[in-house]
């Protein structure tokens, strides 16, 4: 079975630059998770769908973040401008349901804002 | 408010010998328990998975166990190996809110020979 997977592995930008992270869950898992996990922390959700409904994004901060999954499968996440501090690791992840189902994660994202 | 504690923050511990790492949480309403092995550079992986009825769980070398009274769980690791080297991350499951996961901030073990 294909795991969740993520694209690019790494990216560095200059503040203010935008960038667009991409992931493509397993297949059948409704449910697809954005993480941010800064560097010796635990993973924050940023974002949650429900096939291709957002399920909570209440900490995403909406005006440089947005999210869409089309048509329910992949997903991508998009920061503009970004921030020095957005400098991060972000996952995907994906589950068969939301409820006591386990998550999948891929190997996400190291974005570096310089 | 829903928080997840870990402790220790981090380990080192030599090849073969055996460790615990705690988890405490203050997550309501509960569903389920979560542990994940997160290698340097990787996503989690996960561990065990326990709901509120479930006391222990193994997986291989890994065991955890639940006490939903004190809102305690444990993840302890049996005759450690190198490759054991990793963050270890307690997540607790909502009730409600679509499953949300809550995360700890994760143990740092490291295993050296």
């Amino acid at each position: 079975e294909a795991g969740v997977a993520q694209s690019p592995r790494y990216k560095i930008i200059e503040k203010r630059q935008s960038v667009a992270f991409w992931c493509n869950p397993i297949s059948g898992h409704a449910t697809l998770y954005w993480y941010q996990q800064i560097l010796g922390q635990g993973p924050k959700l940023l974002i949650q769908f429900q096939n291709n409904g957002v399920v909570d994004d209440s900490q995403l901060p909406k005006d440089r973040f947005s999210a869409e999954r089309l048509k329910g499968v992949d997903s991508t996440l998009k920061i503009q401008p970004a921030k020095l501090e957005d400098s991060a690791v972000y996952l995907c992840a994906s589950s068969f349901q939301s409820m006591n189902t386990e998550a999948f994660f891929g190997q996400g994202t190291r974005l570096t804002v310089v | 408010k829903n928080q997840v504690e870990q402790s220790p923050q981090s380990l080192i511990i030599l090849e073969g010998k055996n460790c615990t790492l705690q988890c405490n949480y203050t997550v309501s309403p509960f569903s389920n328990l979560r542990w994940y092995k997160q290698d340097t550079g990787r996503g989690p992986v996960s561990l065990t998975i326990m709901t509120f009825s479930e006391n222990t769980k193994s997986n291989g070398r890994y065991t955890a166990t639940l006490d939903a009274d004190t809102k305690q769980s444990s993840l302890h690791i049996t005759a450690s190996q190198l490759s054991d080297s990793a963050s270890y991350i307690c997540v607790v499951s909502l009730h409600n809110q679509g499953g949300k996961l809550i995360f700890g901030q994760g143990t740092e073990l490291s295993v050296k020979p």
